[in-house]
C-alpha cells in the first residue's frame, strides 16, 4: 500500500530555473511531512517539513506548499544549482510522529 | 559532533548466515528508528525504538527480523538466517524527540550470497 507517492522518478532542469518537485499521499491522518534529499551511497539528509496547520514553509531557496484538500505537497527550489542534483524524498507522518511513510523518490538532475 | 553513525557500511552474507547491523544514534537523541531501502523503492519503516524498549515494530517481518536498543551501546539490527530477499540497504535514523526531524546514517548496504 503505496502512502506516499512520487510519480515523477527523474527530473531535469536547467541552472537558476526552478525545480518542482511533487508527492501525492492518501492517507488523510497524515499532519507532518518532510522533504529528505540524498546522494549516492549517502543517508537521507533532512531538508524542510511542513505541517497541516500550514499551507506553505519557507527556508531559503527551499520552499514546500501543502494543498491539504488535493493532498498533495510540492517542493521548489529556485535558483536551482548543479549541487542540488541529487534524490528527493517526501515522507509523511499522522498523528504518530514515529513512523514515517516515504515517497519512492524524484531524481533531479540540474544542468550547468 | 559527529552524526548518526551506522556500520559496517557493507556486509555480505552467505544464505542461512545471520547478519548483525549497528546504529549509534546522535548525541543527545534517545529515539531511533530503522528503515529498509530496496532498489529503485523508497525507504520503508520497520522499527522504533527507545532505550531498553521497542516502541513499534509494525514494519518488522515477523520471522528472522529483530531489533534492540541496549540501555548502553548501539542499537542493534538482527536478521537470522539471511535469504536473497534481504539484500537491501538499510538505513538508522535518530531524534531527540518523537516530534522532530529525523536524522539518517549513511547506510548498511546487505547482500546475500
Amino acid at each position: 500500500d503505496q502512502q506516499v507517492k512520487q510519480n515523477s522518478p527523474s527530473l531535469s532542469v536547467q541552472e537558476g530555473r526552478i525545480s518542482i518537485l511533487n508527492c501525492d499521499y492518501t492517507n488523510s491522518m497524515f499532519d507532518y511531512f518532510l522533504w529528505y534529499k540524498k546522494y549516492p551511497a549517502e543517508g537521507p539528509t533532512f531538508l524542510i517539513s511542513i505541517s497541516s496547520i500550514k499551507d506553505k514553509n519557507e527556508d531559503g531557496r527551499f520552499t514546500v506548499f501543502l494543498n491539504k484538500s488535493a493532498k498533495h505537497l510540492s517542493l521548489h527550489i529556485v535558483p536551482s544549482q548543479p549541487g542540488d542534483s541529487a534524490v528527493y524524498f517526501c515522507a509523511a507522518s499522522g498523528g504518530n510522529f514515529n513512523k514515517f511513510y516515504f515517497g519512492s523518490g524524484t531524481k533531479l538532475n540540474v544542468k550547468p | 559532533n559527529a552524526g548518526v553513525m551506522q556500520n559496517p557500511r557493507h556486509l555480505v552474507r552467505r544464505r542461512g548466515q545471520e547478519a548483525r547491523l549497528r546504529c549509534s544514534p546522535m548525541k543527545g537523541h534517545s529515539h531511533v528508528y530503522w528503515y529498509r531501502q530496496l532498489p529503485e523503492e523508497g525507504l520503508k519503516f520497520m522499527v522504533y525504538l527507545q532505550k531498553e524498549n521497542i516502541i513499534d515494530e509494525s514494519g518488522m517481518p515477523k520471522e528472522r527480523f529483530s531489533a534492540e536498543f541496549p540501555k548502553e551501546g548501539p542499537s542493534i539490527l538482527r536478521i537470522q538466517q539471511v535469504v536473497r530477499g534481504d539484500s537491501a540497504a538499510y538505513f538508522c535514523a535518530s531524534s531527540p524527540g518523537n516530534d522532530q526531524p529525523q536524522h539518517f546514517g549513511d547506510g548498511t548496504r546487505l547482500s546475500i550470497l
